[in-house]
């Protein structure tokens, strides 16, 4: 069974700019989160999308973004880049059944965003 | 909400002697404890699990505790190889996090651990 795919795998983009990383869950699993991890902060939660509607939502500002396909697939975008915006972003999906809650969750590489 | 804290940050271990993390949360209605594994460049792996109707569960050389009284869990691996190198993540869930911000599962701030040979 493959697991979580994240792509790409490194992205360099300037400030000002957007950008849109891809997430394709667990077969079966139709949960989608993502988080935002740097070395000071650890591991912070942005979002999570259940059957192509957003569950949860963490305290980041409106530039972050994300949606969910009806395939369960997954999308954050991030617009007017700035510098404290580079991190791993990661993406993690689960079953989904009970609100989510207790469940085992299955993170994906992640993705290595730089802003220049 | 749920607040999870991890210690050591830092551990550093002989080959072959064993390492203990420990994480206390806040919340008592959390009952599912996961624990992670993150190797460099890789995403965090979940390498054990526990609920809160068991006090001890063991997967070879890794075991995790819980002591709901105290709210307070543990990881051990025992006979700690160069390949357990890796930062080391506990998180906790409960249905009282649902639809906070925090999202579903709380994690502490990880743990570093060294194995030298």
């Amino acid at each position: 069974k493959a697991g979580v795919t994240q792509t790409p795998r490194y992205l360099i983009k300037t400030r000002g700019q957007q950008v849109t990383l891809s997430c394709s869950p667990i077969s079966g699993h139709r949960s989608v989160s993502w988080y935002q991890q740097t070395p000071g902060q650890g591991l912070q939660f942005l979002f999570e999308y259940f059957s192509e509607t957003q569950r949860n939502k963490g305290n980041f500002p409106g530039r972050f973004s994300g949606r969910q396909f009806s395939n369960s697939r997954s999308e954050m975008n991030v617009s007017t880049l700035e510098l404290g915006d580079s991190a791993l972003y990661l993406c993690a999906s689960s079953l989904g059944a009970s609100g989510g809650v207790n469940e085992k969750l299955f993170f994906g590489s992640g993705t290595q965003l730089s802003v220049l | 909400g749920e607040n999870v804290e991890q210690h050591p940050s830092t551990l550093s271990v002989q080959e072959g002697d064993s390492a203990v993390i420990k994480c206390t949360y806040s919340d008592s209605a959390s009952n599912y404890f996961p624990w992670y594994k993150q190797e460099l460049g890789k995403g965090p792996q979940l390498i054990i699990d526990i609920r809160s109707n068991v006090g001890e569960k063991k997967d070879q050389r890794i075991a995790v505790t819980l002591n709901k009284t105290a709210k307070h869990f543990s990881l051990h691996i025992t006979e700690t190889q160069p390949e357990d190198s890796a930062v080391y993540f506990c998180a906790a869930s409960s249905r009282l996090n649902y639809g906070g911000s925090q999202g579903n599962l709380i994690f502490g701030k990880g743990t570093k651990l060294s194995v030298k040979p």
